[in-house]
């Protein structure tokens, strides 16, 4: 099953931004969106967006996230030493009836 | 609070069997989608198995198609995974997690971790 391609890493300074991308199709992130979770070393990952563009409960308002096309990104903003992490995009991929997750993108801060 | 607690992994040998468990609680079982996606060391996540809350829509990957068997027990609250001929690139920590109807998957276990070696 083909994947969401996500870039490898992006690195940004402290209290900047960072944006990551993810790019699907149609049948995808195209159609229902991505959601995006964040996975810290050693820890399960955690849900930060979910498809239909809310936040789950508890979430800090600096992380939201976009969809253009088959193209979905996720905007963290003013940028912490606690959002090193990893960050998936994830969609359910209705051709495949699979769920589908991106590579995963390392930031660095 | 949602709690998702996976057991069963271990290490075997390749072509044997292993079931895993997740028991849940903090929420309505019954109700709710569940998945098992698994993450080789160093790796990152790979989707492996559906099934809907009634049981009858199971899904699964390619890559353990066959193999693998996703099952529930609603009136325990409980998740299963029964893996068969397994391989050792099924090595990796196996995460159960909850996915309330078409949304997302957004309650997460602690992971077991599963070696084919």
């Amino acid at each position: 099953q083909a994947g969401l391609t996500q870039p490898p890493s992006v690195s940004e300074a402290l209290r900047q931004t960072a944006t990551v991308t993810c790019t699907g199709n149609s049948d995808n992130v195209g159609g229902q969106g991505a959601a995006w979770l964040q996975q810290h070393q050693g820890q399960p990952p955690k849900l930060l967006w979910y498809r239909d563009n809310t936040r789950p409960s508890g979430i800090s308002e600096r992380f939201s996230a976009s969809r253009s096309g088959n193209k979905a990104s996720l905007t963290i903003t003013g940028l912490q030493p606690e959002d090193e992490a990893d960050y998936y995009c994830s969609a359910w991929d209705d051709s495949l009836n699979a769920w589908l997750f991106g590579g995963g993108t390392r930031l660095t801060v | 609070q949602v709690q998702l607690v996976e057991s069963g992994g271990g290490v075997v040998q390749p072509g044997g069997s292993l079931r895993l468990s997740c028991a849940t609680s903090g929420f309505t079982f019954s109700k709710s989608y569940m998945h098992w996606v698994r993450q080789a060391p160093g790796k990152g996540l790979e989707w492996v198995a559906f099934i809907r809350d009634d049981g009858v829509a199971i899904y699964y990957a390619d890559s353990v198609e066959g193999r693998f068997t996703i099952s529930r027990d609603n009136s325990e609250n409980m998740l299963f995974l029964q893996m068969n001929s397994l391989r050792p690139d099924d090595t990796a920590v196996y995460y159960c997690a909850k996915e309330p109807p078409a949304r997302d998957l957004d309650h997460w276990g602690q992971g077991t971790l599963v070696t084919v070696s």
